[in-house]
């Protein structure tokens, strides 16, 4: 069982360009979720999805953009990416919000 | 807003012995509390999920409580062994928009 795969795994990333994190479940998990770790201010939501075809705010959304086309895909994307998004990108799921979340490995992201 | 505060922010202790890790949160106003494992470099692992309704789970020699008028978890660890070292994370779901709100972890050494 995969459970929740990111993609990729790690990347370095010019400034000003735009990039796509890939966020895959399969699960069937309603509810899917963003979140960024960073040093000394922890885990941080940035966008969520409740079910396929919504999406919502979290904490940190700006400069992100997330769709959520069908179940399994949650795609993060950064328009124009700048230094201070820098950090470790999380994404999660739940059967519904309530329920046990999981999360996958990460993707580590510099933006030089 | 919803906060989320673990101590000690770091542990080191002997094998053998038994830890108690804590988390208070400032709304008491939540559906669930989960408890995670985050090794270096990695995802977050699920260990325990409380519901509001429960007060403790187990999962072998994990022991996790919650008391939710007083906004308190602990996550009791018997006969540590060093493959417990790792970082503990507790985090509460409030539902809506909030997706589950983080402490920052305790770090923990098992000394072999």
């Amino acid at each position: 069982i995969a459970g929740i795969t990111q993609a990729p795994t790690s990347q370095i990333l010019a400034a000003g360009r735009r990039m796509t994190l890939r966020c895959t479940q399969d699960m069937r998990h309603n509810a899917m979720y963003w979140y960024r770790q960073d040093l000394g201010l922890g885990l941080r939501l940035i966008h969520y999805s409740n079910t396929a075809g919504t999406t919502g705010k979290g904490e940190v959304p700006d400069g992100y953009s997330v769709s959520r086309a069908n179940t399994d895909d949650f795609p993060l994307t950064l328009a124009s990416a700048v230094p201070s998004q820098t950090s470790v990108y999380f994404c999660a799921s739940s059967e519904q919000g309530s329920t046990e979340a999981f999360f996958g490995q990460g993707t580590r992201l510099t933006v030089v | 807003k919803q906060e989320v505060t673990q101590i000690p922010a770091a542990l080191s202790v002997p094998e053998g012995e038994n830890l108690v890790l804590n988390c208070s949160f400032t709304d008491s106003a939540i559906y669930n509390l989960q408890w995670f494992r985050q090794d270096p470099g990695k995802g977050l692992t699920s260990l325990l999920l409380i519901q509001s309704s429960q007060r403790e789970q187990t999962s072998g020699r994990l022991n996790a409580s919650l008391d939710k008028s007083s906004g308190r978890s602990t996550l009791y660890i018997a006969a540590s062994q060093p493959g417990d070292s790792a970082t503990y994370l507790c985090a509460v779901f409030r539902g809506g928009a909030d997706g589950l709100t983080f402490g920052k972890g305790t770090h923990l050494i098992i000394q072999p």
